[in-house]
C-alpha cells in the first residue's frame, strides 16, 4: 500500500512554455502534499506545501506565480512550471501525507525529470 | 535554520562488509530522525526512523541510534548486500511548522559483488 505516483516520469519542453506534474496518491487519501526539487548530486529542496483544499504555502525563495500547485482533491496535486526557463530544468519530487496517520508520514513519488530547452 | 550533514560519497563497499553512512543535525527542539532509501529509478522509501534521543530504529540489518549528545544519526549495517546499492538520505522533521523535513545531501552507496 501507499503508492504515490508522478505524471509524466520525464518531460521535455521549450523555453517559454508551460509544464503540468501531476502527484497522486493511489491508494489512500492525502491532505498534505509536499514538493520538492533535486537537482543532481544535491539534496530535496522543499518548494512548497499543499494543502487540499486550500493555498499552497511556498517555502522563501520560490516563486508562486512560476511554480502554481494545486490541490484540488484528496488524492492529487499539481505543480504546474509556467513560462520555463532552461534554469528551471530539474527533478521534481512530490510526497503525500495520509490523511490518517502520523503526522511524519510521507509516502514519495518516484519523480519527474523536467528538461527545458 | 534546520540542517542535515551526511558525508559525501560515492561509499564503494564489497559485499559482507560493514557500513556505516554518517549523518549529523542541527536543529531547534527535538526533531525526529528518518533514513530515507532511494533505489534506481525509484522513489524515497522510508528506511528507519527514530523520534527521541536515544531511540534506535532499525530495519532490513539497517540501524541508526538518536545521540543528541552529538547531534548524529549515523546509518549502518553489519553486513552489505548488492541489493542494498541505492542513495541514502539522512533527514529531520519537526515537530513544528507544518512537519516539514530537511534533507541531507545524499550518499550513493556502491555494493560490489
Amino acid at each position: 500500500g501507499a503508492v504515490v505516483s508522478q505524471h509524466p516520469s520525464w518531460v521535455i519542453c521549450k523555453s517559454g512554455t508551460s509544464v503540468k506534474i501531476e502527484c497522486r496518491s493511489l491508494d489512500f487519501q492525502a491532505t498534505t502534499m509536499f514538493w520538492y526539487r533535486q537537482f543532481p548530486k544535491q539534496s530535496l529542496m522543499l518548494m512548497a506545501t499543499s494543502n487540499e483544499g486550500s493555498k499552497a504555502t511556498y517555502e522563501q525563495g520560490v516563486e508562486k506565480d512560476k511554480f502554481l500547485i494545486n490541490h484540488a482533491s484528496l488524492t492529487l496535486s499539481t505543480l504546474t512550471v509556467t513560462s520555463a526557463h532552461p534554469e528551471d530544468s530539474s527533478f521534481y519530487i512530490c510526497s503525500a501525507r495520509p490523511a490518517r496517520g502520523s503526522p511524519y508520514e510521507q509516502y514519495f513519488g518516484p519523480g519527474t525529470r523536467l528538461t527545458v530547452t | 535554520g534546520d540542517s542535515v550533514t551526511q558525508m559525501e560519497g560515492p561509499v564503494t563497499l564489497s559485499e559482507e562488509a560493514f557500513l556505516t553512512i554518517n549523518c549529523t543535525y542541527t536543529a531547534t527542539g527535538y526533531p525526529s530522525l528518518f533514513w530515507y532509501v532511494q533505489y534506481p529509478g525509484e522513489g524515497l522509501q522510508l528506511l528507519l526512523k527514530a523520534t527521541k534521543a536515544d531511540d534506535k530504529g532499525s530495519n532490513k540489518g539497517f540501524e541508526a541510534t538518536y545521540r543528541k549528545e552529538t547531534t548524529s544519526f549515523h546509518l549502518e549495517k553489519g553486513s552489505v548486500q548488492v541489493s542494498d546499492s541505492a542513495v541514502y538520505f539522512c533527514a529531520l522533521t519537526r515537530n513544528t511548522g507544518g512537519f516539514k523535513t530537511i534533507f541531507g545531501a545524499g550518499t550513493r552507496l556502491f555494493v560490489k559483488a
